[in-house]
């Protein structure tokens, strides 16, 4: 049973224009949301946060949005830059979910491609 | 080095044969994690250790799978008797912080990764 869900397996934007990335979880018991970047042939990037007691997050052109209610999400970059173009993955954690409570679980991941 | 060391890089084995993967984590780091990530999927959670104490293994997929790590930094993730379906990239992730520090929420740092091929 996946647990984080990227319904949207790629995503493609202009240069400029706003790239909005979403992801879905089923468990109530998460109460940390991250999403990581990553290239080609390198490991997943930290991006950015949110706690489940904050429904915003914002740092420079990333700003995650979550909305408890909905079990929902997303990601807004803006302005998109042809360099943001990767896969970016969703994941969660908490502290009562069971096993290591530090752990992560991933969603499958958005191809984001920005158009120059 | 300033961030998680992963080796090799690629490993080609042959169905049957035994692996084994290293990972350099963050010096300092309490947390170490492996990961699997298939082709055209998210990292799925293999094991966990804090220091050297083995705390969550609920991950691993069969016992051919084992990992260590016994001075509580490099550990190594072996696979034995290889199988097809073993194929995927191995990430190695460490954190500052142990599961229950009041930090809880220090992003993990991943390594690059080992990508495994078992023909």
């Amino acid at each position: 049973d996946q647990q984080v869900k990227q319904n949207s397996p790629s995503l493609s934007v202009q240069e400029g224009r706003i790239s909005i990335l979403n992801c879905d979880y089923t468990n109530s018991m998460f109460d940390y949301f991250l999403w990581y970047k990553k290239y080609p042939a390198e490991g997943p990037t930290f991006l950015i946060s949110i706690s489940s007691i904050k429904d915003k997050n914002e740092d420079g052109r990333f700003t995650v949005f979550l909305n408890k209610s909905a079990k929902h999400l997303s990601l807004h970059i803006v302005p998109s830059q042809p360099g943001d173009s990767a896969v970016y993955f969703c994941a969660a954690r908490g502290r009562w979910v069971g096993g290591a409570t530090n752990k992560l679980i991933f969603g499958t991941g958005t191809l984001l491609a920005v158009q120059p | 080095g300033a961030g998680v060391s992963q080796s090799p890089r690629y490993k080609v084995a042959k169905r049957g044969q035994d692996v084994a993967l290293r990972c350099d984590p963050i010096s300092g780091h309490v947390s170490l994690f492996w990961y699997q990530q298939a082709l055209g999927q998210g990292p799925e959670f293999l094991t966990y250790f804090q220091n050297e104490a083995q705390l969550d293994k609920s991950g691993l997929p069969s016992d051919r799978f084992f990992a260590e790590r016994p001075e509580g930094s490099v550990s190594t993730l072996k696979i034995q008797r290889t199988q097809q379906e073993d194929s995927a990239v191995y990430l190695c992730a460490s954190s500052l912080e142990g599961q229950g520090s009041l930090s809880y929420n220090s992003p993990l740092h991943f390594g690059n990764g080992t990508r495994l091929t078992v023909t």
